[in-house]
């Protein structure tokens, strides 16, 4: 069965950098995953597609501090030079035919 | 700039049929590279994607959903609507609808790219 599995929560300070990891359940970890975020009370915005070799390609607007990588069956966003508005909730995505799959959700606390 | 603009009621009666529709801005609902979808989002919880619809009309739902779910396309109109029936306390969520890859049918590069702002359905009597 196809899952992606998140951390509830990260914290990271101001300034620094932080790595959210999604983790493909077994047997999936050739699926390419998007990462997604949603600020406090607000709608998600899309951030990138990121695939198994750990290319990605990013939305419109994205800075260069959202940046993925993939080892196996985890693909990491990483996000550098943390603002205060980083703050918010990070969602994975995948898919298969016929079927969209969301993790749980990873909230980033900035300190 | 792609929009999304999802409408309808906010408030639904428990056993009644939720109604939603999606309006689509700077893009064709007839392009055959996307499909359009829908996801919703309990109050303080995470995203469950609900189905999502081909230009040609070509459905595919959450299996958890299936039962209770249509949705359907008006290219004439550049919309999409999302009907959820005999809701329940359980069906109150932020409701958002979404575009997502699909050239030429398939699903092989669906991530979600562009996202409505999301509309809040409450099911109480």
């Amino acid at each position: 069965q196809l899952v992606l599995t998140q951390s509830p929560s990260a914290s990271a300070s101001l300034g620094a950098s932080v790595k959210l990891t999604c983790t493909l359940s077994r047997g999936y970890s050739s699926y390419a995953i998007a990462w997604h975020q949603q600020q406090p009370e607000k709608g998600p915005r899309y951030l990138m597609k990121l695939n198994s070799d750990g290319s990605h390609s990013k939305g419109d607007g994205i800075p260069d501090r959202f940046s993925g990588s993939s080892s196996g069956a985890e693909r990491y966003l990483t996000i550098s030079s943390l603002q205060s508005d980083d703050e918010a909730d990070y969602y994975c995505q995948t898919w298969g035919t016929g079927i969209q799959v969301f993790g749980g959700g990873t909230k980033l606390t900035v300190l | 700039q792609l929009q999304l603009q999802e409408s309808g009621p906010g408030l639904v009666k428990p056993s009644e049929t939720l109604s939603l529709t999606c309006t689509v801005s700077g893009g064709s609902i007839s392009s055959n590279s996307y499909y359009w979808g829908w996801i919703r989002q309990p109050p303080g919880k995470g995203l469950e994607w609900i189905g999502s619809i081909y230009f040609s009309g070509s459905t595919y739902y959450n299996p958890s959903l299936k039962s209770r779910v249509t949705i359907s396309v008006d290219t004439s109109q550049n919309q999409f609507s999302l009907k959820l029936s005999s809701v329940t306390a359980a069906d109150t969520a932020v409701y958002y609808c979404a575009r997502h890859g699909g050239s030429g049918g398939s699903w092989t590069s669906s991530q979600i790219d562009y996202w409505g702002q999301g509309t809040l359905v409450t099911v109480s009597s």
